[in-house]
């Protein structure tokens, strides 16, 4: 059982385009992250949101927390090839003293053409 | 500053074999977490250590899967009698002590088991 589930699952949309991910969950999450994963390589953080109702921005891309702490959005303005990748959600339920474990999600594999 | 190292990069090991994953966490980093992602499936996480202690194996199959993290050296996962399913890329991810909500967990590349 998936404890995140993100959708689309597979996106291919042309450069210039808005998209955006989801990443539901009917649990409570402390913390949500946000990853890109390049073929071959390890996840890269991109942004971490811990309040509900929380957006931030990093460039032409908007994070977003549900106020409720069990869902996020990614919207991606204007795509470029360059943004084409693995994203990743992945949530942490109990944050104790330390970070803890990570609960991923499938991950929505975007492709921007040309 | 170098950034988590995983090695090797690529390991093939016949049905039976042992194979031993390595991982050095980034300078400054006590905390080591692994994680499993098999084809179209997203990372599973598998077992969190510090320094000589596991925090949490929850992630880790009962058997043939075993993992430390020496006071020197780096953190090895130890999986014994593979078996074809345990083919999978293999990421390590390490942090620092501290439990802000800034902190956050710096994978590495990945070894990516094959097992023949």
């Amino acid at each position: 059982t998936q404890l995140l589930e993100q959708s689309p699952q597979f996106l291919s949309i042309q450069e210039g385009e808005n998209l955006t991910v989801y990443c539901n969950s009917s649990s409570v999450f402390s913390s949500l992250q946000w990853y890109r994963q390049e073929p071959g390589e390890g996840p890269v953080l991109l942004v971490t949101v811990v309040t509900g109702g929380e957006v931030k921005k990093l460039k032409r891309l908007t994070f977003q927390f549900g106020d409720a702490r069990k869902d996020s959005s990614l919207h991606i303005t204007a795509a470029q090839p360059g943004d084409t990748g693995l994203y990743l959600c992945a949530g942490e339920t109990d944050r104790g003293s330390t970070l803890g474990r990570l609960y991923f999600g499938r991950g929505t594999q975007l492709t921007v053409w040309p | 500053n170098a950034g988590v190292m995983q090695n090797p990069r690529h390991l093939v090991r016949r049905r039976g074999q042992e194979a031993r994953l390595r991982c050095s966490p980034m300078k400054g980093h006590s905390h080591v977490y692994w994680y499993r992602q098999l084809p179209e499936e997203g990372l599973k996480f598998m077992v969190y250590l510090q320094k000589e202690n596991i925090i949490d194996e929850s992630g880790m199959p009962k058997e043939r899967f075993s993992a430390e993290f020496p006071k020197e050296g780096p953190s090895i996962l130890r999986i014994q009698q593979v078996v074809r399913g345990d083919s999978a890329a293999y990421f390590c991810a390490s942090s620092p002590q501290g439990g802000s909500y800034d902190t956050e967990a710096f994978f590495g590349q990945g070894t990516r088991l094959t097992v023949v």
